[in-house]
C-alpha cells in the first residue's frame, strides 16, 4: 500500500497571503489529523476529520481550516499568513477511527516571509 | 489534561550501547501510548505502540517499551544502538475511544547523538 502522501513539499509565502495543503491518506483510512511541527512549540495537533466531518480541533485560530472530501483526501487552509505560521505540517491517516495507529506523511515545510 | 514530558532533550551514547529514553505522561486513565522517531526532514515513523496487555511491547529496529502504570511512564530502550538510530524520538498519548478521536499529545522530543 502506498504511504500517506502530502503535496506540496516546500512552500514558501509571504505575510498575508493564504495557503492550502493536501493530504492524501493511505488506502481505505477514513480518519486524517494534521499536526503543526515547530521548533519552539513542537509538535501540536490542529484537526482530525472523519467521514468528512471534523471531530476534533486543536487551540488554533480560525486562521487555520481544513475539509475532508469524499474519498478521504484532506485539505488545510491558512488564511491571513503570519511569519509564526512558518512550521512543518503533517498528517496522518488512521483506519478504523479513534484510539488507532496513525500513520504519518512526510510534511510540508511552510516558509512565510 | 493530557500531557507528556520528555524529560531529556538531548541523549548522546556510544554505537552499540545501550538506550534507555524516557517518557512520561498525564493522564486521566490508561491512555493509548506510542513511540515515534522522526529523522531529519522526515514525517514520523511508528516504532511501538500500547493499547492494552503485556506492558512491555517489542517493536521495529529492535526497540521495545514498557509501561509502568504506577510510574505514568512508558520508557523506550534498545540494548545496542546502532549509528542509524540517530534521529529524534517522540512519546506520544491519544484519548481511550468513542468520540475522543484521534487526537495524540506529544513528548517534546528526545535526540539521539550516536557517537562511533
Amino acid at each position: 500500500k502506498a504511504g500517506v502522501t502530502q503535496t506540496p513539499r516546500y512552500l514558501i509565502k509571504t505575510r498575508g497571503q493564504q495557503v492550502t495543503l493536501s493530504c492524501s491518506p493511505i488506502s481505505g483510512h477514513r480518519s486524517v489529523s494534521w499536526y503543526q511541527q515547530t521548533p519552539g512549540q513542537g509538535l501540536q495537533f490542529l484537526f482530525e476529520y472523519f467521514s468528512e466531518t471534523q471531530r476534533n480541533k486543536g487551540n488554533f485560530p480560525g486562521r487555520f481550516s481544513g475539509r475532508q472530501f469524499s474519498n478521504s483526501r484532506s485539505e488545510m487552509n491558512v488564511s491571513t499568513l503570519e511569519l509564526g505560521d512558518s512550521a512543518l505540517y503533517l498528517c496522518a491517516s488512521s483506519s478504523l477511527g479513534a484510539g488507532d495507529t496513525q500513520y504519518f506523511g512526510p510534511g510540508t515545510r511552510l516558509t512565510v516571509l | 489534561a493530557q500531557s507528556v514530558t520528555q524529560p531529556d532533550i538531548h541523549i548522546t551514547v556510544s554505537e552499540g550501547a545501550s538506550l534507555e529514553l524516557r517518557c512520561n505522561y498525564s493522564y486521566g486513565a490508561t491512555p493509548y501510548l506510542f513511540w515515534y522517531v522522526q529523522s531529519p526532514g522526515q514525517g514520523l515513523q511508528l516504532l511501538l505502540k500500547y493499547f492494552s496487555g503485556d506492558t512491555l511491547v517489542q517493536g521495529i529496529k529492535g526497540f521495545e517499551a514498557e509501561f509502568k502504570r504506577s510510574q505514568s511512564s512508558f520508557n523506550l530502550r534498545k540494548p545496542s544502538v546502532h549509528w542509524s538510530d540517530a534521529a529524534e524520538y517522540f512519546c506520544a498519548v491519544g484519548p481511550l475511544g468513542g468520540n475522543a478521536g484521534n487526537m495524540l499529545t506529544f513528548g517534546g522530543g528526545t535526540r539521539l547523538m550516536v557517537k562511533p
